[in-house]
């Protein structure tokens, strides 16, 4: 089947730095991507679309200048948190698809903001 | 505006006895309906799909869902529950040609030995 990675599994910063979180599809090219974030014992929010090559779509509620996503190629999307908080600490996960309506999903990113 | 319903928080559920994990939507148009299982700080692993065709779907583990479209149902089931089903299930949706999924709250499973 098709494999979506996430890099790092696990990252610690300090708040008031920046965070990116990449997401690659291994075995296949990934026309969109998505981004998620999850809390603790609670449900996938998505949080943007990202289309290759085009700028992402984010959902309501959701801060661009804050959560920058860049879809510079078919496999490869990135998530950078920026000047991140406490508050920005969860669980990120990201999804891909190659044109079929299943997503396929990575394994998450867990950050922590000290 | 498309919708996902997992009612229960938790289902605890006795080894080798069968499991109902339940999940109702809300969609214009034809509804595709998946399952995802998912265990401690690790993404979401898929279980089963229905795009179209058969109302029963089987899937991944043992695990099976019938599709019900007058009760606008997707209950995720399997015959005989292992330890290791012990996990937090959700369902989502998503409407033919596009590629969103609206994700229910989650169950957690909880198969005692």
């Amino acid at each position: 089947g098709a494999v979506v990675s996430q890099h790092p599994s696990r990252v610690i910063c300090k708040s008031g730095t920046s965070v990116k979180i990449e997401c690659r599809s291994l075995d296949f090219q990934a026309t969109t991507m998505f981004w998620y974030r999850q809390f603790p014992k609670q449900s996938l929010m998505l949080m943007a679309t990202s289309n290759e090559g085009s700028k992402a779509t984010y959902e309501q509620g959701v801060e661009k200048d804050k959560f920058l996503i860049n879809h510079a190629s078919l496999t490869l999307s990135t998530l950078t948190v920026t000047s991140a908080h406490p508050e920005d600490s969860s669980f990120y996960i990201c999804s891909a698809t190659g044109g079929s309506d299943e997503q396929f999903f990575g394994p998450g990113t867990r950050l922590t903001v000290l | 505006a498309q919708s996902v319903a997992q009612p229960e928080d938790q289902v605890n559920v006795a080894e080798g006895n069968p499991l109902t994990v339940k999940c109702t939507y809300s969609v214009s148009g034809n509804p595709y309906l998946f399952w995802y299982v998912q265990y401690p700080n690790r993404g979401l692993q898929f279980l089963l799909k229905y795009i179209t065709g058969d109302n029963l779907v089987k899937g991944s583990y043992g695990f099976e869902a019938e599709f019900n479209k007058s009760q606008t149902s997707f209950h995720l089931k399997k015959p005989s529950a292992l330890v290791s089903d012990s996990a937090l299930y959700f369902c989502a949706v998503a409407t033919s040609g596009t590629y969103k999924y609206i994700f229910g709250t989650g169950t957690r499973l909880k198969v005692l030995a």
